[in-house]
């Protein structure tokens, strides 16, 4: 059975930092990764969606990598800004039209 | 991308009575449909797999008789809580697929008093 582990389960940063999110899945038979985020009490906001053959994928400050050999791949967060404080969800899907597997998110809080 | 909308987003019930949610798919048809729950600060899990036109398949601990699942089109398909008890309170989010991307709903939020 997939597992979804993500480190941290917190975070909190000045604003303006870089950082990085953790993201790690045992089974590696997987047919893409996606990576979203959660405001308080708010849906889902998909951000990026690597597929198994790809190594990574960007959007604006945003940079997500992928070693699907490995089983883990990694959200790369630049100049932290208090707007993106919120919750980081990544998720595996085993196969296309398939359920997603959710790791527990990282609350990230960027003060200003 | 493609739409997915629920309805209520927020409901509130008093403890034994039944709630609906509408999931529906706007702008694609998905013969395919899963709903997940979330308890507060934990992660979204995958309650059942909705098949239109069958039976929908539950995950390992979700009760089918409390939690009855409605797939009738390709557009829609509902989740309904019965006889809710205040440990149901969660959100609840459904998904449903269009090519290779599963596209969620804003969530239903459940408050059973």
């Amino acid at each position: 059975k997939q597992e979804v582990t993500q480190i941290p389960a917190a975070l909190s940063v000045p604003e303006g930092e870089n950082l990085v999110l953790n993201c790690s899945f045992t089974d590696s038979a997987i047919y893409n990764l996606q990576w979203f985020r959660q405001d308080p009490g708010k849906g889902l906001t998909s951000l990026l969606l690597i597929q198994s053959s790809q190594r990574e994928q960007t959007s604006g400050r945003l940079n997500a990598s992928l070693d699907k050999s490995s089983g883990r791949s990694t959200l790369y967060i630049a100049a932290s800004q208090p707007g993106d404080s919120a919750t980081y969800l990544c998720a595996v899907q085993r196969n296309a039209g398939n359920m997603l597997t959710f790791g527990g998110g990282t609350r990230l809080m960027v003060k200003p | 991308g493609a739409v997915v909308s629920q309805h209520p987003s927020w409901v509130i019930c008093k403890s034994g009575t039944s709630v609906k949610i509408e999931c529906r798919s706007l702008d694609f048809q998905a013969t395919t449909m899963f709903w997940y729950r979330q308890f507060p600060k934990q992660s979204l899990m995958l309650m059942a797999t909705s098949n239109e036109g069958s039976k929908a398949t539950y995950e390992q601990g979700v009760e089918k008789d409390k939690f009855l699942i409605n797939h009738a089109s390709l557009t829609l398909s509902t989740l309904t809580v019965t006889s809710a008890h205040p440990e149901d309170s969660s959100f609840y989010i459904c998904s449903g697929g269009s090519g290779d991307t599963q596209y969620f709903g804003p969530g239903t939020r459940l408050t059973v008093l």
